[in-house]
């Protein structure tokens, strides 16, 4: 099956500063997400991106499919940016099921 | 909308007791699924449903039945629950279908111990 993996596993910013996670995966896939758990262990869609670029606010995302990656920008990070960020794949046609990677644990420092 | 809901928000079982998780929707959407997450990982899939009627296995299947009770409602049980269960479970749903894509709403998640 499809292999994800996200860098770095965990990231530590002072607050103001960017950042940019990395979403590698083993095959083509059909659609891709970005979520943010938070502290409380919630999860809350930031993009689906299958393929181009998106942008909200202070967070954007590029994915690449050709090359198998997908990137989530974060500018002028905030305390409340805090958390984990999970990066999830559909694989080939008709799988139905997302492969989640393990995230990148990001603490943002006042 | 209330999104997608869970019950119950926490639970505390013991060894070979056996519960069943309910999850809704109110988003008119086609498909459901179930996760678990343990500590430290991602989600991982049970089992999911495209459509009403129909029901299939994900990933990590064993141990859990489900039953996709109508388009809203999507229920996974435990029959003899195992400490090795004892993880937080997520629902999800999506607008899956020809034509729309397959983006995943999430519930606030079960948090269950298995003593």
């Amino acid at each position: 099956g499809i292999q994800v993996e996200q860098s770095p596993p965990d990231l530590i910013l002072q607050e103001g500063a960017n950042s940019t996670l990395r979403c590698n995966f083993s095959d083509s896939v059909n659609n891709l997400q970005w979520f943010h758990q938070n502290p409380w262990g919630q999860l809350i869609n930031l993009f689906y991106i299958p393929s181009g670029t998106k942008q909200n606010g202070r967070l954007s995302a590029t994915t690449v499919a050709t090359e198998r990656y997908s990137l989530l920008y974060i500018s002028s990070s905030q305390t409340t940016d805090s958390g984990v960020y999970f990066c999830a794949v559909e694989g080939g046609s008709g799988t139905y099921k997302y492969i989640f990677g393990t995230g990148t644990r990001l603490k943002v420092l006042a | 909308n209330a999104g997608v809901t869970q019950t119950p928000k926490f639970q505390v079982l013991k060894t070979g007791q056996s519960m069943t998780l309910q999850c809704a929707q109110d988003m008119n959407h086609n498909s459901m699924y179930w996760y678990r997450q343990d500590p430290g990982m991602g989600l991982r899939l049970i089992y999911y449903s495209a459509s009403e009627g129909t029901t299939d296995k994900g990933e990590v299947p064993n141990g859990y039945n489900v039953s996709r009770l109508n388009k809203r409602e999507f229920s996974l049980r435990l029959e003899s629950a195992a400490p090795s269960q004892t993880s937080v479970y997520f629902c999800a749903s999506s607008l899956l279908g020809t034509g729309f894509p397959n983006e995943q709403f999430f519930g606030p998640g079960t948090r269950l111990t298995v003593l």
